[in-house]
C-alpha cells in the first residue's frame, strides 16, 4: 500500500492522559498536514510540515499538542492531558508542493 | 475570513437521478476551490478542483462543477449517481495556491434510494 498510513485506527483514552498519533505519508512526498475532524463538521487545518520543517500552525493546535516530522518522513502528533473536546478524527494528509492532497483514514480519538 | 457553506446538510436522491450539491464560498482573492468525498472509513478524496481558466471543471467519477464567481458558488453535479456515490461531500477553499491550508464546508450527506 503506497498510500498514506495512520496508526492506530481508534484510541480510547482517559481524560488527562497523553496520546500519540502517528502519520507515514507517501514517501516521495515533502509536505505533510494535520487536520482534526469533529463529528458532523468538515476538517480543520492544524499545521503543517514541508521536510523537517513546521511552517505553519492553526490557533487550533492548543499548548498540549505538538507535532513533529523528526527526518522529513513521519509525523507524530502528541496530545498531552486530554479533554473531552479532543475527541475527534485526526487526518493526515501529504503532497508534493503546490500538489493535491492525499489523506489517510485518521485516526478516531475518543476520550472518556 | 475565509469560509465555505454547504447548505444542505442531507440530501437523498434516487439512483439514476440528478444531483447537485450546494456550495458557497467567502474569499477575497481569487478561489482555488475543490470538492472531495468521503465514504465511512475511508479516507477524503479529491472529485474535482478549480484553479483558473474554464468555470466548467470535470472530475472523476463523472462528477463536475461549476464557477460562478457572480454568485460565489461552486456546485457538484453529476447527471446520473449510482448507489455507490453515497458518502458525505465537501467543499473547501485554499487560502493559497498549492492547498497547503484548506477550509472545508460542514459537508453534505448522500444517501441513495434504490
Amino acid at each position: 500500500d503506497t498510500g498514506v498510513s495512520q496508526d492506530p485506527r481508534h484510541k480510547i483514552t482517559k481524560r488527562g492522559q497523553n496520546v500519540t498519533f502517528r502519520c507515514d505519508p507517501i514517501s516521495e512526498h515533502n509536505r505533510l498536514y494535520w487536520y482534526r475532524q469533529t463529528l458532523g463538521q468538515g476538517p480543520e487545518f492544524l499545521t503543517y510540515f514541508q521536510n523537517e520543517a513546521q511552517l505553519e500552525k492553526s490557533r487550533l493546535l492548543s499548548d498540549r499538542f505538538s507535532a513533529e516530522r523528526p527526518k522529513g518522513s513521519f509525523s507524530t502528533l502528541e496530545i498531552q492531558r486530554t479533554e473531552q473536546g479532543d475527541s475527534a478524527m485526526y487526518l493526515c494528509a501529504s503532497s508534493f508542493p503546490n500538489e493535491k492532497l492525499f489523506f489517510g483514514s485518521g485516526t478516531q480519538l475518543s476520550v472518556l | 475570513a475565509q469560509s465555505v457553506t454547504q447548505p444542505d446538510i442531507h440530501i437523498t436522491v434516487s439512483e439514476g437521478a440528478s444531483l447537485e450539491l450546494r456550495c458557497n464560498y467567502s474569499y477575497g482573492a481569487t478561489p482555488y476551490l475543490f470538492w472531495y468525498v468521503q465514504s465511512p472509513g475511508q479516507g477524503l478524496q479529491l472529485l474535482l478542483k478549480y484553479f483558473s481558466g474554464d468555470t466548467l471543471v470535470q472530475g472523476i467519477k463523472g462528477f463536475e462543477a461549476e464557477f460562478k464567481r457572480s454568485q460565489s458558488s461552486f456546485n457538484l453535479r453529476k447527471p446520473s449517481v449510482h448507489w455507490s456515490d453515497a458518502a458525505e461531500y465537501f467543499c473547501a477553499v485554499a487560502i493559497i495556491q498549492g492547498a497547503q491550508k484548506l477550509v472545508f464546508g460542514q459537508g453534505t450527506r448522500l444517501t441513495i434510494n434504490p
